[in-house]
């Protein structure tokens, strides 16, 4: 079975502590994970991906998450918060199974920057 | 040039109108999506398209169907709107596999009085 659970519904930080936005998953298979950011009013934009390489996986902005399979974790951070930083934030698990890839996303995180 | 284009950005209609949604990818990509994000932002799959023939159907309403004419072009029409159909709707694309991120065009929202 396939599934992610985004922890919290809403984060709230001051601009420039750290960020920690968690996210859990389950999957039957080997799965690829990813994070996406949207912005108030916009679609949906790719921050980081893993991919069965590297564990600690860097993406734009900043943003960095490391898969644990013991945890069967993906949670996302980043060192200092800033005021562009305010968004919601989705978790997503993809495999590929019996001939079809099937993709989760997570309820989102909306993370607020306090200035 | 926009990746993934979405037209028309807002559309406001009736109960009971029929109406669609265009969507254009110019990357290449062999997969097509349609999501519908609600007001609490959360994102349900409705359809997949991958090379021109429906692989995902997550039970959505059979008022719903995308129409495929070509490979980088995913239509959604909507017949007999109602209330509920409210949301957001993202088309998406992909290369085909699980390791692909997906391509977001930037949303239109129908709105249904």
């Amino acid at each position: 079975a396939q599934s992610v659970t985004q922890l919290d519904s809403h984060v709230s930080v001051s601009e420039g502590t750290p960020v920690l936005l968690r996210c859990n998953y389950s999957s039957s298979y080997s799965p690829s994970l990813f994070w996406y950011v949207q912005h108030p009013n916009k679609g949906l934009q790719l921050l980081l991906k893993y991919t069965s390489a590297a564990t600690l996986v860097k993406g734009i902005n900043g943003f960095e998450a490391e898969f644990k399979k013991s945890e069967t974790s993906f949670h996302l951070t980043k060192p200092s918060a800033h005021m562009s930083d305010a968004a919601e934030y989705f978790c997503v698990v993809s495999d590929y199974a019996r001939g079809y890839q099937k993709v989760t996303f997570g309820t989102g995180t909306k993370l607020q920057v306090i200035p | 040039d926009t990746a993934v284009s979405q037209t028309p950005k807002y559309l406001v209609t009736q109960m009971g109108n029929d109406k669609s949604i265009k969507c254009e990818q110019n990357l290449g990509h062999d997969t097509m999506y349609w999501y519908k994000q609600d007001s609490k932002k959360f994102l349900k799959i409705m359809f997949s398209y991958n090379n021109k023939e429906l692989i995902i159907n997550e039970t959505v309403p059979n008022r719903f169907s995308p129409k495929s004419p070509d490979k980088a072009h995913l239509n959604l029409h909507i017949n007999s709107l109602e209330l509920g159909d409210s949301a957001v709707y993202f088309c998406a694309s992909s290369q085909d596999g699980a390791t692909y991120e997906q391509y977001f065009g930037p949303g239109t929202r129908l709105t249904v009085t």
